[in-house]
């Protein structure tokens, strides 16, 4: 089925860089979400966007909704310990395009935090 | 704590058998969905339900099935398993159907096939 891309797949980095992820698709969407899913458990929802360009903030993480509508970024500013986790990016097509309104999610991309 | 709530949070299970994932929503919550996330793997769609109803599918095998009930709570059932089933099940409820919709996720269920 229809997928996003997603990168990177998996990121090492030191504590209190920051972070930056995306997701890319041929295709418009009109909502993008952002979720973080710990281990062990279920995905939890951290950024909603719905406009062409809209910047959101959530404490440290900032989510972008792209200009073309086609991509989606996701920034984690002075990462700490326990931003760990796998992020995944989520994206609504438009009514009308083929698409039953479901959510397609990205591959997730993997955060590990070295303190 | 998402409001959704998934039972057992782990099944361990022999090939060939039957199980069953419950699955209440969220309160007021009528949309169910049910993703499989197998290990390295991203969410893969399995099935979702509205108010009782089954409004899209995804990569279910015929050998799964789901229901949602009267109470809006839904169950997944599983049969003839096989050791590739060994994934983690996730139920998502949503309030708000279409444009602007946003999913809310359980903690899962973890199933293992030996």
């Amino acid at each position: 089925g229809q997928q996003l891309n997603q990168s990177p797949q998996s990121m090492f980095i030191q504590e209190g860089e920051d972070v930056s992820m995306n997701c890319t698709s041929s295709s418009i969407f009109n909502t993008w979400l952002w979720y973080k899913q710990d281990p062990g458990e279920g995905p939890v929802l951290l950024i909603a966007l719905y406009k062409a360009g809209e910047l959101t903030s959530n404490g440290r993480l900032t989510a972008q909704f792209g200009i073309t509508r086609k991509d989606s970024f996701l920034n984690i500013s002075a990462s700490i310990p326990s931003d760990v986790g796998i992020y995944f990016c989520a994206g609504q097509r438009p009514p009308g395009s083929g698409n039953t309104g479901k959510l397609i999610f990205g591959q997730g991309t993997t955060l590990q935090v070295k303190p | 704590d998402s409001g959704v709530t998934q039972t057992p949070k782990h099944l361990i299970t022999a090939t060939g058998q039957r199980v069953t994932l419950r699955c209440s929503p969220r309160s007021g919550d009528l949309s169910v969905y049910w993703y499989q996330q197998s290990l390295d793997q991203g969410l893969q769609f399995l099935i979702q339900y509205y108010n009782g109803e089954e409004r899209a599918k995804g990569n279910i095998l015929e050998r799964f099935s789901a229901q949602q009930f009267p109470d809006l709570h839904s169950e997944l059932n599983l049969s003839s398993l096989e050791l590739g089933d060994s994934a983690l099940y996730f139920c998502a409820s949503s309030g708000r159907q279409g444009v602007g919709e946003k999913l809310f996720f359980g903690s899962g269920t973890q199933l293992s096939v030996l």
